[in-house]
């Protein structure tokens, strides 16, 4: 199985700040790539697939890049509402596998 | 307003059988492979299993494949997850999930818990 290995685990940040959330591949998956965003106690949603491409009604703020093994998702603005656990998930290969996620906290 | 409501979670003994179902409304449900992924207390996502539009096909993570089925009815536009020979490190909230264009999830439950525990 592909491993998704997600840096830093943790990240303290205030509003305004920007955010950046890197997510390793431990073989390419070329630009097969999703990140979700979770609150506690809901359900994951879905905010970037292929890599860059933003899912319908998420903010501009969020920017997704990167190819083969290595990629990152930013947030160019944090708002009180992107205090949550980020996912990156690839879809190259099967199984569908996850990283272990990387929980924005509040500094 | 795509719509997805899993039922069906509870307590079970180690060894016991459960089923979830998932109704699904709000798009055209026979056009979608659909999944499950789940949740276990205080850690990430692990995608569970799918099923292809009509049925014909259906993957598996390793740890539940032979133990779990997913089967579709795309007459009553539902998603099922039957569970058997549970252990505990299968306790989490599962999640059925849409998935879009490729193998990623666009749309997901609320979720259902289940415990499994003597």
């Amino acid at each position: 199985d592909i491993q998704m290995t997600q840096s830093p685990s943790t990240l303290s940040a205030s509003v305004g700040d920007r955010v950046t959330i890197t997510c390793r591949a431990s073989q390419s998956i070329r630009s097969w790539l999703a990140w979700y965003q979770q609150k506690p106690g809901k359900a994951p949603k879905l905010l970037i697939y292929k890599a860059s491409s933003l899912e319908s009604g998420v903010p501009s703020r969020f920017t997704g890049s990167g190819s083969g093994t290595e990629f990152t998702l930013t947030i160019s603005s944090l708002q009180p509402d992107d205090f949550a656990t980020y996912y990156c998930q690839q879809y190259n290969t099967y199984p569908p596998t996850f990283g272990q996620g990387t929980k924005v906290e509040i500094k | 307003e795509v719509l997805l409501v899993e039922s069906g979670g509870g307590l079970v003994q180690p060894g016991g059988s459960l089923r979830l179902s998932c109704p699904a409304s709000g798009f055209t449900f026979s056009s979608y492979w659909m999944s499950w992924v789940r949740q276990a207390p205080g850690k990430g996502l692990e995608w569970v299993g799918n099923i292809k539009q009509d049925g014909s096909e259906t993957y598996y993570v390793d740890s539940v494949e032979g133990r779990f089925t997913i089967s579709r009815d795309n007459a009553k536009n539902s998603l099922y997850l039957q569970m058997d020979s549970l252990r505990a490190e299968d306790t989490a909230v599962y999640y059925c999930a849409r998935d879009g264009n490729q193998k990623y999830f666009d749309s997901w439950g609320q979720g259902t818990l289940v415990t499994v525990s003597s």
